[in-house]
């Protein structure tokens, strides 16, 4: 089925310092997601992305976050600067547009992000 | 605002015998109920969805009905297979085109010999 790359699968980095996080996204995809795990707690919803702009996104999207999507390459979440409680599991998901049906999401493996 | 509740963080059982897993919800919205399955190392994928009152959804072997009336879509198995050994969380999402999804904290399903 279709696939969502996340890269790196791993990010270890020192608090204060910027990160950016890549999706891949399924290539007719429209909507893209970002979701937030901080270890032993539910998946958070961060922000959703469509034709270049943020749709809606929720308070855990602090001002220090920013998304975007140049060119069709690929979709970014990028922390600056990056603070302990960004430490999580942050998954990238994509959908296209089905009208009036839910459109279904696929999501990457997740990046593991470590801020130290 | 919405929520999921999955109350069992750990189900351990042998294999061949049925699966349930609990999930409710709260919403002020129609909304449609989703399971997703996460096996190690891998993205979670869609299981099930559904946003119809009482009616049996399956997929895989697995089956969920949403019941309005008790604002519940628990996920059953007649049974178990190894291979079900994953987390499944149990998500809602308010009817419209590509809303967020509110997430259950998931339960971890393993599957003994």
């Amino acid at each position: 089925g279709p696939k969502v790359l996340q890269i790196p699968s791993h990010q270890i980095i020192d608090m204060g310092q910027m990160v950016t996080l890549n999706c891949d996204p399924v290539s007719n995809h429209l909507y893209f997601y970002w979701y937030k795990q901080i270890l032993g707690q539910q998946m958070e919803f961060l922000v959703n992305f469509y034709n270049g702009k943020v749709m809606e996104k929720s308070k855990l999207f602090k001002d220090q976050f920013s998304v975007e999507r140049p060119d069709g390459s690929y979709f970014t979440l990028k922390i600056q600067p990056t603070a302990l409680e960004d430490s999580a599991v942050y998954f990238c998901a994509s959908s296209r547009r089905l009208g009036d049906n839910y459109a279904e999401q696929f999501f990457g493996p997740g990046t593991r992000l470590t801020v130290l | 605002g919405d929520s999921v509740t999955q109350t069992e963080g750990l189900v351990t059982l042998t294999e061949g015998l049925p699966v349930m897993l609990n999930c409710t919800y709260q919403t002020a919205y129609s909304t449609f109920l989703f399971w997703y399955v996460q096996h190690l190392n891998e993205a979670p994928k869609l299981l099930l969805k559904s946003s119809t009152d009482n009616k049996r959804t399956e997929h895989q072997g697995f089956h969920a009905t949403l019941h309005k009336s008790s604002s519940s879509f628990h996920l059953q198995k007649s049974s178990a297979q190894l291979s079900d050994s994953a987390l499944y969380y149990c998500a809602l999402s308010d009817v419209g085109d590509n809303s967020k999804l509110i997430w259950g904290l998931g339960t971890s399903l393993v599957v003994n010999p």
